[in-house]
């Protein structure tokens, strides 16, 4: 079985819907990551969590928010969508050592 | 700002020969460099993680350079081979655990 698995792995949704996506790793690390990949760009760093009690924002956190219900499992959640929103999202999970575990992603339509 | 770049346009290479990737970074003091690959549609796949205080690190058929002084990192893959088209990665952490990932570079490499 996969180490970190995301659902959904598609999703077509209207503009202004809420949207959650979930992730959970069976690792045991303590740090998780959400980011989003727009075509030929990179990674962007939307939040991050370093222990369950620990909710940080990256780069580009306006417009989503997140819960770490427990130490395996890390939502990103879309409150109200927006097309500009459509993209590839991915969670990721890394030990104190740095080098980061990623889902297969989440390919996400905002129409 | 921080500002990752690698090359833009896609590496053609003909099976056998070393492909060369290159990663720059400017305004930023990482204290790891890490590579990463990702196939279309999918995760990035950790490949290799290098010190701010390492020159060089091996792995199989891969090789990391990392000069602080020129701010730039060299992802060397030797007797390349068409499943090594991929696109590759180049990510900074600057010892907060976050990472800053370039757009990437696509390798192709023809039988």
């Amino acid at each position: 079985d996969a180490d970190v698995t995301q659902t959904p792995r598609n999703r077509i949704t209207k503009t202004g819907k809420r949207i959650m996506l979930e992730c959970s790793q069976t690792k045991g690390h303590d740090r998780m990551y959400w980011y989003r990949q727009d075509p030929g760009l990179g990674l962007q760093l939307i939040y991050y969590s370093f222990d369950v009690k620990d909710i940080n924002k990256g780069e580009i956190s306006d417009g989503y928010s997140v819960s770490r219900q427990a130490q395996a499992k890390f939502s990103l959640s879309l409150e109200s969508a927006i097309p500009n929103q459509t993209a590839l999202y991915f969670c990721a999970t890394s030990d104190d050592r740095g080098e980061q575990y990623f889902g297969p992603g989440t390919r996400l339509t905002v129409l | 700002s921080q500002k990752i770049e690698q090359n833009s346009e896609a590496l053609n290479i003909q099976e056998g020969k070393t492909a060369t990737l290159t990663c720059n970074y400017t305004n930023y003091s990482p204290a790891y460099l890490q590579w990463y690959r990702q196939d279309p549609g999918r995760g990035p796949v950790f490949l290799l993680l290098i010190r701010e205080n390492e020159k060089e690190k091996r792995k199989e058929r891969l090789k990391v350079t990392f000069d602080t002084t020129l701010k730039q990192s060299l992802f060397h893959i030797t007797a390349s081979q068409p499943a090594d088209s991929a696109t590759y990665l180049c990510a900074l952490d600057n010892g907060s655990g976050k990472l800053i990932f370039g757009q990437g570079t696509e390798l192709s490499v023809k039988p």
